[in-house]
């Protein structure tokens, strides 16, 4: 499809293990996003991406939260140690860059962390 | 830092009737202003923009929203409410209007009763 795509759609894992979350922008983004939607919150930020760096990782809640995107597309959420607090929903949205940025951002349907 | 309020987290209509969720916000510096709309299973979709043009901005479905700066409000309406837009609302504020760094309201969930 030509939207934003998430995987997994949902995932439960045990506290302490490791899990990524994938997600794969609309083709030609430049600019890429993910927040953390807890139960009855709304979207919280957490990093964004212009290309492949980090231009504000001042969401991140702790050092065991890591995000890439090394070819400046597909970006990789990164959760070490899992606690149950960080269960919730990860969205990722993309947008144009630059010039061509209307101030819109489209976002996925969201990957849902469930930590037991 | 900019921040939102939305007022009522529930807001029950009658199919027909007005709709009007509220939101206030709190910038340091010109804001631009969203109003987004999440059906159940589905990402959020942009149902309108303020980006310092018209303050009465035009969305989709039928939905407006005006800007006003002495009273912090981007207030979303519409004028008669249809089934199909029961829905959660999520105002939000950027400070830069790149559409980056967004800062939600905390949402309102509309049901629209027969």
């Amino acid at each position: 499809g030509a939207g934003v795509s998430q995987t997994p759609s949902n995932k439960v894992t045990e506290k302490g293990k490791y899990v990524e979350l994938r997600c794969d922008p609309i083709s030609g983004h430049t600019a890429l996003y993910w927040y953390r939607q807890s139960l009855g919150q709304g979207p919280e930020f957490l990093i964004y991406f212009q290309g492949t760096g980090a231009a504000d990782d001042s969401g991140l809640p702790n050092d065991r939260f890591f995000a890439v995107r090394p070819e400046g597309s597909v970006s990789t959420l990164k959760i070490q140690r899992t606690e149950r607090g960080d269960s919730a929903v990860y969205l990722c949205a993309s947008s144009w860059g630059g010039q061509e940025n209307t101030g819109e951002l489209f976002f996925g349907e969201g990957s849902r962390l469930t930590v037991l | 830092a900019q921040s939102v309020t939305q007022l009522g987290s529930h807001v029950s209509v009658s199919e027909g009737a007005l709709v009007l969720l509220r939101c206030n916000y709190s910038s340091s510096v010109p804001p631009y202003l969203f109003w987004y709309v999440q059906y159940p299973n589905q990402g959020l979709q942009l149902l309108l923009k303020y980006t310092s043009a018209a303050t009465l901005v035009k969305g989709i479905n039928g939905f407006e929203a005006e800007f006003k700066k002495s009273e912090t409000s981007f207030h979303l309406t519409k004028p008669s409410a249809h089934m199909r837009d029961a829905a959660e609302y999520f105002c939000a504020v950027s400070a830069t209007g790149g559409g980056n760094k967004l800062t939600f309201g905390t949402g309102t969930q509309l049901k629209v009763e027969l």
